[in-house]
Protein backbone atom coordinates (compact mmCIF):
# COMPACT_ATOMS: atom_id res chain seq x y z
CA UNK A 1 0.00 0.00 0.00
CA UNK A 2 1.29 3.85 -0.46
CA UNK A 3 2.91 4.96 2.66
CA UNK A 4 2.17 8.50 3.64
CA UNK A 5 4.40 10.42 5.71
CA UNK A 6 3.51 13.89 7.35
CA UNK A 7 5.61 16.36 9.07
CA UNK A 8 6.17 17.53 11.90
CA UNK A 9 4.21 14.90 14.42
CA UNK A 10 3.86 17.15 16.90
CA UNK A 11 3.99 21.09 17.23
CA UNK A 12 3.36 23.47 19.51
CA UNK A 13 3.12 27.31 19.45
CA UNK A 14 1.71 30.55 20.72
CA UNK A 15 -1.74 31.59 20.36
CA UNK A 16 -1.90 33.70 16.75
CA UNK A 17 1.13 32.23 14.96
CA UNK A 18 0.58 30.02 11.59
CA UNK A 19 2.03 26.38 11.50
CA UNK A 20 2.12 24.44 8.11
CA UNK A 21 1.96 20.60 8.26
CA UNK A 22 2.87 18.83 5.49
CA UNK A 23 1.97 15.80 3.71
CA UNK A 24 4.23 13.43 1.38
CA UNK A 25 2.81 10.48 -0.83
CA UNK A 26 6.10 8.51 -0.80
CA UNK A 27 5.51 6.17 -3.31
CA UNK A 28 2.16 7.19 -4.83
CA UNK A 29 1.22 9.88 -7.11
CA UNK A 30 -1.44 11.54 -5.55
CA UNK A 31 -3.55 13.92 -7.58
CA UNK A 32 -6.25 14.19 -4.41
CA UNK A 33 -5.55 13.98 -0.93
CA UNK A 34 -7.31 14.74 1.99
CA UNK A 35 -7.47 16.28 5.53
CA UNK A 36 -9.03 15.26 8.70
CA UNK A 37 -9.03 16.81 12.21
CA UNK A 38 -9.63 14.55 14.86
CA UNK A 39 -10.56 16.15 18.51
CA UNK A 40 -9.69 13.91 21.70
CA UNK A 41 -12.26 11.25 21.72
CA UNK A 42 -13.47 11.98 18.77
CA UNK A 43 -14.08 10.52 15.22
CA UNK A 44 -11.97 12.59 12.23
CA UNK A 45 -13.74 14.65 10.88
CA UNK A 46 -13.03 16.02 7.28
CA UNK A 47 -12.04 19.54 6.33
CA UNK A 48 -11.10 19.37 2.98
CA UNK A 49 -10.02 18.02 0.03
CA UNK A 50 -6.75 18.77 -1.21
CA UNK A 51 -6.74 18.96 -5.53
CA UNK A 52 -3.21 18.96 -7.22
CA UNK A 53 -3.25 21.71 -9.53
CA UNK A 54 -6.61 23.25 -8.46
CA UNK A 55 -7.87 24.63 -5.11
CA UNK A 56 -9.29 23.06 -2.10
CA UNK A 57 -12.50 21.68 -1.73
CA UNK A 58 -13.66 22.44 2.02
CA UNK A 59 -15.92 20.84 4.17
CA UNK A 60 -18.86 22.64 5.55
CA UNK A 61 -17.87 24.95 8.58
CA UNK A 62 -14.32 25.05 7.45
CA UNK A 63 -13.24 28.56 6.88
CA UNK A 64 -10.80 28.32 4.13
CA UNK A 65 -8.96 31.57 5.10
CA UNK A 66 -7.87 29.87 8.02
CA UNK A 67 -6.58 26.47 7.31
CA UNK A 68 -5.26 26.98 3.94
CA UNK A 69 -4.24 23.74 1.81
CA UNK A 70 -1.66 23.73 -1.28
CA UNK A 71 -1.04 20.89 -3.44
CA UNK A 72 1.84 21.77 -5.15
CA UNK A 73 2.77 18.26 -6.70
CA UNK A 74 1.69 14.82 -6.98
CA UNK A 75 3.02 13.56 -3.62
CA UNK A 76 2.80 16.98 -1.25
CA UNK A 77 0.12 18.51 0.77
CA UNK A 78 0.73 21.12 2.54
CA UNK A 79 -2.21 22.73 5.75
CA UNK A 80 -1.37 25.87 7.12
CA UNK A 81 -3.31 26.69 9.86
CA UNK A 82 -3.04 30.59 10.20
CA UNK A 83 -3.49 32.75 13.17
CA UNK A 84 -4.08 29.64 15.16
CA UNK A 85 -5.65 29.48 18.55
CA UNK A 86 -6.24 27.10 21.50
CA UNK A 87 -9.27 26.02 19.91
CA UNK A 88 -6.82 24.75 16.84
CA UNK A 89 -5.38 22.28 19.01
CA UNK A 90 -6.30 18.99 17.67
CA UNK A 91 -4.90 15.90 15.85
CA UNK A 92 -4.91 16.24 11.86
CA UNK A 93 -4.17 13.84 9.43
CA UNK A 94 -4.01 13.23 5.91
CA UNK A 95 -4.79 10.16 3.55
CA UNK A 96 -3.93 9.36 0.14
CA UNK A 97 -6.82 7.21 -1.86
CA UNK A 98 -5.82 4.79 -4.07
CA UNK A 99 -6.74 4.84 -7.56
CA UNK A 100 -9.46 2.03 -7.53
CA UNK A 101 -11.22 4.20 -4.95
CA UNK A 102 -11.17 0.86 -2.43
CA UNK A 103 -8.78 2.09 0.14
CA UNK A 104 -7.34 5.44 1.73
CA UNK A 105 -3.87 5.14 3.54
CA UNK A 106 -3.37 7.70 6.11
CA UNK A 107 -0.60 9.57 7.47
CA UNK A 108 0.42 9.20 11.21
CA UNK A 109 -1.06 12.24 11.97
CA UNK A 110 0.61 16.00 13.33
CA UNK A 111 -0.54 16.89 16.76
CA UNK A 112 -1.38 20.95 17.30
CA UNK A 113 -0.81 22.07 20.74
CA UNK A 114 -1.97 26.00 20.42
CA UNK A 115 -1.07 28.07 23.88
CA UNK B 1 -27.34 15.02 5.81
CA UNK B 2 -24.88 12.58 6.97
CA UNK B 3 -25.03 10.36 9.73
CA UNK B 4 -23.06 7.64 10.73
CA UNK B 5 -24.14 5.77 13.92
CA UNK B 6 -22.08 2.95 16.07
CA UNK B 7 -21.62 2.37 19.93
CA UNK B 8 -19.34 4.60 21.95
CA UNK B 9 -17.68 1.30 23.72
CA UNK B 10 -17.81 -2.13 24.40
CA UNK B 11 -16.25 -4.22 26.62
CA UNK B 12 -15.41 -8.17 26.00
CA UNK B 13 -12.97 -10.67 27.37
CA UNK B 14 -9.81 -12.19 25.62
CA UNK B 15 -10.81 -15.10 23.53
CA UNK B 16 -13.91 -13.91 22.92
CA UNK B 17 -16.03 -13.06 19.83
CA UNK B 18 -17.41 -9.37 19.78
CA UNK B 19 -19.70 -7.50 17.44
CA UNK B 20 -19.43 -3.74 16.64
CA UNK B 21 -22.44 -2.80 14.62
CA UNK B 22 -23.05 0.66 12.17
CA UNK B 23 -26.02 1.73 10.62
CA UNK B 24 -25.56 4.52 8.08
CA UNK B 25 -27.87 7.36 6.24
CA UNK B 26 -25.83 9.64 3.28
CA UNK B 27 -26.21 10.99 0.46
CA UNK B 28 -24.98 8.34 -1.73
CA UNK B 29 -23.19 4.85 -1.26
CA UNK B 30 -20.10 3.68 -2.97
CA UNK B 31 -18.33 1.78 0.09
CA UNK B 32 -18.29 1.07 3.94
CA UNK B 33 -15.29 0.76 5.45
CA UNK B 34 -13.55 0.06 8.74
CA UNK B 35 -10.44 1.21 10.24
CA UNK B 36 -8.60 0.55 13.95
CA UNK B 37 -7.05 3.42 15.87
CA UNK B 38 -5.00 3.27 18.65
CA UNK B 39 -4.75 5.95 20.74
CA UNK B 40 -2.63 8.94 19.45
CA UNK B 41 -2.20 6.88 16.08
CA UNK B 42 -3.53 7.10 12.84
CA UNK B 43 -6.24 4.72 11.45
CA UNK B 44 -5.45 1.61 9.98
CA UNK B 45 -7.56 -0.22 7.04
CA UNK B 46 -9.59 -3.45 8.17
CA UNK B 47 -12.16 -3.96 5.85
CA UNK B 48 -13.98 -2.79 2.73
CA UNK B 49 -17.67 -3.85 1.60
CA UNK B 50 -19.18 -2.24 -0.96
CA UNK B 51 -21.50 -5.18 -1.93
CA UNK B 52 -23.61 -7.30 0.45
CA UNK B 53 -22.25 -10.20 2.34
CA UNK B 54 -19.49 -11.04 4.56
CA UNK B 55 -15.92 -10.50 3.90
CA UNK B 56 -13.25 -12.26 6.00
CA UNK B 57 -10.14 -11.91 6.57
CA UNK B 58 -8.36 -13.55 9.83
CA UNK B 59 -9.45 -12.89 12.72
CA UNK B 60 -11.76 -9.85 11.61
CA UNK B 61 -14.59 -10.17 9.38
CA UNK B 62 -17.44 -7.25 8.32
CA UNK B 63 -20.96 -7.67 6.89
CA UNK B 64 -22.55 -5.16 4.83
CA UNK B 65 -26.40 -5.21 4.07
CA UNK B 66 -26.95 -1.74 1.97
CA UNK B 67 -31.19 -2.56 2.35
CA UNK B 68 -30.69 -2.06 6.06
CA UNK B 69 -28.34 0.23 5.81
CA UNK B 70 -26.17 -2.04 7.96
CA UNK B 71 -22.76 -2.92 8.63
CA UNK B 72 -20.90 -5.16 11.56
CA UNK B 73 -17.12 -6.08 12.45
CA UNK B 74 -16.84 -9.10 13.98
CA UNK B 75 -13.52 -9.90 15.75
CA UNK B 76 -12.85 -13.35 16.92
CA UNK B 77 -10.45 -14.49 18.97
CA UNK B 78 -10.13 -11.43 21.27
CA UNK B 79 -6.15 -10.47 22.04
CA UNK B 80 -5.13 -7.83 24.50
CA UNK B 81 -3.51 -5.59 21.77
CA UNK B 82 -7.21 -5.59 19.96
CA UNK B 83 -8.04 -2.51 22.76
CA UNK B 84 -8.44 0.35 20.32
CA UNK B 85 -11.28 2.48 18.77
CA UNK B 86 -13.11 1.21 15.51
CA UNK B 87 -14.59 3.47 13.21
CA UNK B 88 -17.13 2.78 10.18
CA UNK B 89 -16.51 5.06 7.76
CA UNK B 90 -18.71 5.33 4.61
CA UNK B 91 -17.80 7.14 0.89
CA UNK B 92 -21.05 8.24 -0.32
CA UNK B 93 -19.92 9.29 -3.62
CA UNK B 94 -17.38 10.85 -5.69
CA UNK B 95 -13.62 11.27 -5.07
CA UNK B 96 -14.01 8.97 -2.38
CA UNK B 97 -13.91 10.53 0.92
CA UNK B 98 -14.78 9.38 3.92
CA UNK B 99 -17.47 10.16 6.87
CA UNK B 100 -16.42 9.06 9.74
CA UNK B 101 -18.73 7.52 12.71
CA UNK B 102 -18.06 8.24 16.06
CA UNK B 103 -15.75 5.21 16.62
CA UNK B 104 -16.56 2.56 19.40
CA UNK B 105 -13.62 2.78 21.84
CA UNK B 106 -13.24 -1.59 22.88
CA UNK B 107 -11.59 -2.76 25.66
CA UNK B 108 -10.47 -6.35 26.02
CA UNK B 109 -10.02 -7.30 29.73
CA UNK B 110 -8.29 -10.79 30.54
Amino acid sequence: GAVVSQHPSWVICKSGTSVKIECRSLDFQATTMFWYRQFPKQSLMLMATSNEGSKATYEQGVEKDKFLINHASLTLSTLTVTSAHPEDSSFYICSVPTSDNNEQFFGPGTRLTVL
Amino acid sequence: GQNIDQPTEMTATEGAIVQINCTYQTSGFNGLFWYQQHAGEAPTFLSYNVLDGLEEKGRFSSFLSRSKVYSYLLLKELQMKDSASYLCAVTPGGYNKLIFGAGTRLAVHP
